[in-house]
């Protein structure tokens, strides 16, 4: 296993367009967390998923957005109707259950870096 | 929105230095984080210290927490060029949940002159 991983890497998308993003966590990770981050910004949180349950979303998330974990393991993230404000890296992130993140803290991917033009 | 501030924003300091981040956050916690990234990438786990300590170490990495100031501070000893990145304190509630979501500052950008 080697991580968190995040396709694509880089996205330019023209505004009006939709795109998915696709998020694959360390195997054995049963929660996977969703962050948008900003030049120059700390990362915002998204979304949460526990096994397949989405279990909060942040205000942050419109209704353009929408994020599934179908089967418990990868997860996507869909933007539709793109607007230049949602250019951003989308972060994703796993962690174990229980006391994992309290234990290990949280394995992040390298992230999808979404242009809108 | 974002929990807490980091301090200073950017930090230059020369090969061999110490350098003393600070961060400062607004809500009670259960753990604080710090988080490193590199240019363009991912952001990678360094420490956690949980609530109820006060000092941790990790290699060259030392983290404190102050609750009762609601703030901490992570220090590398004997930096190096590869130190050169952003770094991150995050915070969480407890592990239940979604109350373990992590909530980031702006973070600091340390440059590491060779």
């Amino acid at each position: 296993d080697t991580g968190v991983s995040q396709n694509p890497r880089h996205k330019i998308t023209k505004r009006g367009q939709n795109v998915t993003f696709r998020c694959d966590p360390i195997s054995e990770h049963n929660r996977l967390y969703w962050y948008r981050q900003t030049l120059g910004q700390g990362p915002e949180f998204l979304t949460y998923f526990q096994n397949e349950a989405q279990l909060e979303k942040s205000r942050l998330l419109s209704d353009r957005f929408s994020a599934e974990r179908p089967k418990g393991s990868f997860s996507t993230l869909e933007i539709q109707r793109t607007e230049q404000g949602d250019s951003a890296m989308y972060l994703c992130a796993s962690s174990s259950g229980g006391a994992g993140p309290y234990l290990y803290g949280y394995t992040f991917g390298s992230g999808t870096r979404l242009t809108v033009v | 929105s974002q929990q807490g501030e980091e301090d200073p924003q950017a930090l230059s300091i020369q090969e061999g230095e110490n350098a003393t981040m600070n961060c400062s956050y607004k809500t009670s916690i259960n753990n604080l984080q710090w988080y490193r990234q590199n240019s363009g990438r991912g952001l990678v786990h360094l420490i956690l210290i949980r609530s109820n300590e006060r000092e941790k170490h990790s290699g060259r990495l030392r983290v404190t927490l102050d609750t009762s100031k609601k703030s901490s501070s992570l220090l590398i000893t004997a930096s190096r060029a590869a130190d050169t990145a952003s770094y991150f304190c995050a915070t969480s509630g407890d592990y239940t949940g979604a109350n373990s979501k992590l909530t980031f500052g702006k973070g600091i950008t340390l440059s590491v002159r060779p």
